[in-house]
């Protein structure tokens, strides 16, 4: 098993430009999630899923798009990036409902984002 | 709205010192994660609980639901211990919610 694959590690944009972060896991967990980590500020959510077809917004969504076609994939576009969107992003994965509960996360590796 | 609190934000510890990190949490969660975080970023999940206790070499970690409240103790504590440890809240609806991380840094 890969595990949770996230790509690409680095990247760097210019302002108003858009990108799409990929997020995949061969573990067939149905909960699959994106989050930004900027300094004193912790994990925070920006969309999740339960399943195929399934999406949610999470903490802050504004700015991103996700969907999720695939149990394997989910998919994070920036439409217009902006200064603000510059932070660590990381994909996550886990089962989903009643079987969570014995779940644990499995992270991505993360992906260093800047927005000039 | 679902919160999660954690303390402390930093700790520094002498090797061997015994370590506790708090969480606390709002209503209606279905399970409590905590994770570890070293320098360079990797993310690694350490327990996930949703009563009672689990015991992982030196680590254990705790969760009381009536208080709503979950402690990670690390005993007799190593400088590799040193990383950011976060604790996170799945609520029912799925959804997950991190504390700020508690960063530690643990001297020889």
């Amino acid at each position: 098993n890969a595990g949770v694959t996230q790509t690409p590690k680095f990247q760097v944009l210019k302002t108003g430009q858009s990108m799409t972060l990929q997020c995949a896991q061969d573990m067939n967990h149905e909960y699959m999630s994106w989050y930004r980590q900027d300094p004193g500020m912790g994990l925070r959510l920006i969309h999740y899923s339960v399943g195929a077809g399934i999406t949610d917004q999470g903490e802050v969504p504004n700015g991103y798009n996700v969907s999720r076609s695939t149990t394997e994939d989910f998919p994070l576009r920036l439409l217009s990036a902006a200064p603000s969107q510059t932070s660590v992003y990381f994909c996550a994965s886990s089962y989903s409902g009643t079987s969570s509960y014995n779940s644990p996360l499995h992270f991505g590796n993360g992906t260093r984002l800047t927005v000039t | 709205k679902n919160e999660v609190e954690q303390s402390p934000q930093n700790l520094t510890a002498q090797e061997g010192e015994f370590i506790t990190i708090n969480c606390s949490y709002s209503v209606g969660i279905s399970a409590l994660h905590w994770l570890q975080q070293h320098p360079g970023g990797g993310i690694v999940s350490l327990f996930m609980l949703s009563s009672g206790k689990k015991k992982h070499g030196r680590l254990i970690a705790t969760i009381n639901i009536q208080e709503k409240h979950s402690s990670l103790h690390i005993t007799a504590s190593h400088p590799r211990d040193s990383a950011v440890y976060i604790c996170a809240a799945r609520y029912n609806t799925d959804k997950l919610i991190f504390g700020t991380g508690t960063r530690l840094q643990v001297f020889p």
